[in-house]
């Protein structure tokens, strides 16, 4: 199967700071989404990308598709308690339905 | 709405046992699709289904029997359970107007001893 390389794999940080994580892939990707996952609950889009270069926000988060089209990057900024959980990036291949998840970054906001 | 709903929560099987694992939706979505999620891995694709009679593989089928008689429900079956596919399970749907956009149900813990 395809893999994703997602980095950090855990991260912890003081409420206040800015959080970047990203995601990278050997193949080309048609489409990237980042999702959230709380404890004992599915997954959560939170954002999709469609295009090479694109930019897009969602509150305080913004992630970028990057211009190779084999990775992805999420930034969020001036973290809270409750963005606390693990974020996990899916890219979708040029060819093909399938969805293919990264092995997700923990984060723990410390207040 | 209830989104998508799986059950049961959890189960625990002995090897070579069959069950079934429910997942329904009510937001009429034609795509549903199940994965299964393990320690240290991310979401991994099983089986998938594009609507009601259309079924195909994902990454990891083997094990592992669907089927689509409605557009609300895709079942899991677990033909002989193994070790191996002790994991959590989740059920997800999407619309053909948004097939990004996958809503997951809560999932199901399943341990095989």
């Amino acid at each position: 199967g395809q893999q994703l390389n997602q980095s950090p794999q855990s991260m912890f940080i003081q409420e206040g700071e800015d959080v970047s994580m990203n995601c990278t892939s050997s193949s080309i990707f048609n489409t990237w989404l980042w999702y959230k996952q709380d404890p004992g609950e599915g997954p959560v889009l939170l954002i999709a990308l469609y295009k090479a270069g694109e930019l897009t926000s969602n509150g305080r988060l913004t992630a970028q598709f990057g211009i190779t089209r084999k990775d992805s990057f999420l930034n969020i900024s001036a973290s809270i308690p409750s963005d606390v959980g693990i974020y996990f990036c899916a890219g979708q291949l040029r060819t093909g339905n399938q969805f293919y998840f990264g092995t997700g970054t923990s984060l723990t906001v410390i207040p | 709405n209830a989104g998508v709903t799986q059950t049961p929560k959890f189960q625990v099987l002995k090897t070579g046992q069959s069950m079934t694992l429910q997942c329904a939706q009510d937001m009429n979505h034609e795509y549903m699709s199940w994965y299964r999620q393990d320690p240290g891995m991310g979401l991994r694709l099983i089986h998938y289904s594009v609507g009601a009679g259309i079924t195909d593989q994902g990454e990891v089928p083997n094990g592992y029997n669907v089927s689509r008689s409605t557009t609300e429900d895709f079942p899991l079956r677990l033909l002989s359970a193994a070790p191996s596919q002790t994991s959590v399970y989740f059920c997800a749907s999407s619309s053909r107007a948004g097939p990004y956009e996958q809503y997951f149900g809560p999932g199901t813990r399943l341990t095989v001893t």
